[in-house]
């Protein structure tokens, strides 16, 4: 167990839906990652923030946003979903979030399946 | 940008027997280097890391490292695999040098190991 929550665990919505995926960092991290895994594409880095600042940006697509609220969770927003957005959706958590020595911690992931 | 090669896709071994994972990344500065493990059904686990000092590192379960600055790779050895190392492995590098703190993963190999 890394410390790491993600909930749901699995989720099952339809084309246009929007959903949203929460993240509870592991205690004392002040930054969270949100990836991507997807059989096409591996992992992903989509978007961190860093103490409820956003600190850096990856694949995510417009679609996509995602948030880090004062008691440091996160949610990662996916909207006008689409087939190719299915994938397993990981948050990782550190305690620093920029330069140097960055060790993440992984959460179980959320399953995303989109009909 | 970026990016991380590992050059197996899926490798398929007995017990006992010796396993090296090819990972190369094409960034020429400093470089955090990680080699994390996703068990089946499982979320990713820190298997090894390298920020400085020996490039030779010894992570968990038996894993080791090696850095070759020259290369630019850092393979993933193990001297006798087990069935309980069937997994997928995923190389990763954190650039030092840049402002991001996220990690770009290569795209993983799966190891399949037959009792």
């Amino acid at each position: 167990d890394s410390g790491v929550t993600q909930t749901p665990k699995h989720l099952i919505t339809a084309t246009g839906q929007r959903v949203t995926l929460r993240c509870s960092p592991r205690s004392g991290d002040l930054s969270v990652y949100w990836y991507q895994q997807s059989l096409d594409q591996g992992l992903q880095f989509l978007i961190q923030y860093y103490n409820g600042e956003e600190r850096a940006k990856g694949n995510i697509l417009e679609r996509f946003s995602a948030q880090q609220f004062p008691d440091l969770h996160s949610e990662l927003n996916l909207s006008s979903l689409e087939l190719g957005d299915s994938a397993l959706y990981f948050c990782a958590s550190s305690v620093e979030g920029g330069w140097g020595y960055n060790e993440q911690f992984f959460g179980p992931g959320t399953r995303l399946t989109v009909l | 940008a970026q990016s991380v090669s590992q050059h197996n896709h899926h490798v398929i071994l007995s017990e006992a027997a010796s396993l090296e994972l090819g990972c190369n990344y094409s960034y020429g500065g400093t470089v955090n280097l990680f080699w994390y493990v996703q068990y089946p059904g499982q979320h990713l686990q820190l298997l090894l890391k390298y920020f400085s000092g020996d490039p030779l590192v010894k992570g968990i379960k038996g894993f080791e490292a090696e850095f070759i600055k020259s290369k630019f790779s850092f393979n993933l050895r193990k001297p006798s695999v087990q069935w309980s190392d069937t997994a997928e492995y995923f190389c990763a590098v954190n650039d030092y040098g840049g402002s991001q703190g996220n990690l770009i993963f290569g795209k993983g190999t799966k190891l399949s190991v037959k009792p």
